[in-house]
């Protein structure tokens, strides 16, 4: 069964400073796509990053990066020069080919960036 | 732009009423979900939707059900509300057969239950 783990309730982080926020899954597939969402204190869900299975280089996105170690079933958010603005809560999600209908949810780590 | 829309923001309802929660999308997608979202729990599957009439359970179905009648629309139905039901909950649709394409999600609707 499709699963993730999410080690890090909560993070603090001074303005600048790079940080890592930690994924890993559990699947038997191998063919599969990776997400990450922001969830800023107004609620809404911001897509963030995508990495599939299969894709050779780590996924980019501006000041994200997604750390891809397929063989530890790892996938960790990488933000380069945090800024304030990046409090907010973190999810990973996974999708499998098998279920393409079916996304599934960690249970997030909350950010805080101090000034 | 695309929307996913949730009918209400917020709702307080009683113990054993029936409450419906609904959702539309204006993308198209085949897909569509229902999640709650509780502190240290992150977002857990309720039910999902791949097609018109089509109906999967998620990991926590119990006390739910949903309908799906037209495309565009996706109901989450709580039969006879319970305390343990008060949480937020999210809408969202996805296209599917594409693994790299996100979904996309509603505002969410805090439903309290006294």
């Amino acid at each position: 069964a499709q699963k993730i783990t999410q080690t890090q309730p909560g993070m603090f982080v001074q303005e600048k400073e790079a940080v890592t926020l930690d994924c890993t899954y559990d699947t038997s597939d191998q063919s599969y796509g990776l997400f990450w969402y922001k969830q800023p204190s107004s609620g809404e869900m911001i897509f963030l990053i995508y990495q599939g299975s299969y894709d050779e280089q780590n996924a980019t996105e501006g000041r994200y990066s997604l750390n891809f170690q397929k063989a530890r079933k790892s996938a960790n958010l990488v933000i380069s020069a945090s800024q304030l603005g990046d409090s907010a809560m973190y999810f990973c999600a996974m999708r499998e080919d098998s279920s393409a209908s079916k996304i599934i949810f960690g249970s997030g780590t909350r950010l805080s960036i101090r000034p | 732009d695309v929307k996913v829309t949730q009918s209400s923001r917020y709702l307080v309802k009683r113990t054993g009423e029936k409450v419906f929660l609904e959702c539309v999308q204006d993308m198209d997608h085949e897909n569509m979900f229902w999640y709650r979202q509780d502190p240290g729990l992150g977002l857990r599957l309720i039910y999902f939707s791949y097609d018109v009439k089509m109906k999967e359970k998620g990991d926590i179905p119990e006390g739910y059900s949903v309908s799906r009648e037209k495309k565009e629309r996706f109901s989450l139905i709580l039969e006879s509300a319970s305390t343990n039901q008060t949480s937020m909950y999210l809408c969202a649709s996805s296209t599917s057969r594409v693994l790299n394409t996100e979904a996309f999600f509603g505002q969410g609707t805090r439903l309290t239950v006294v």
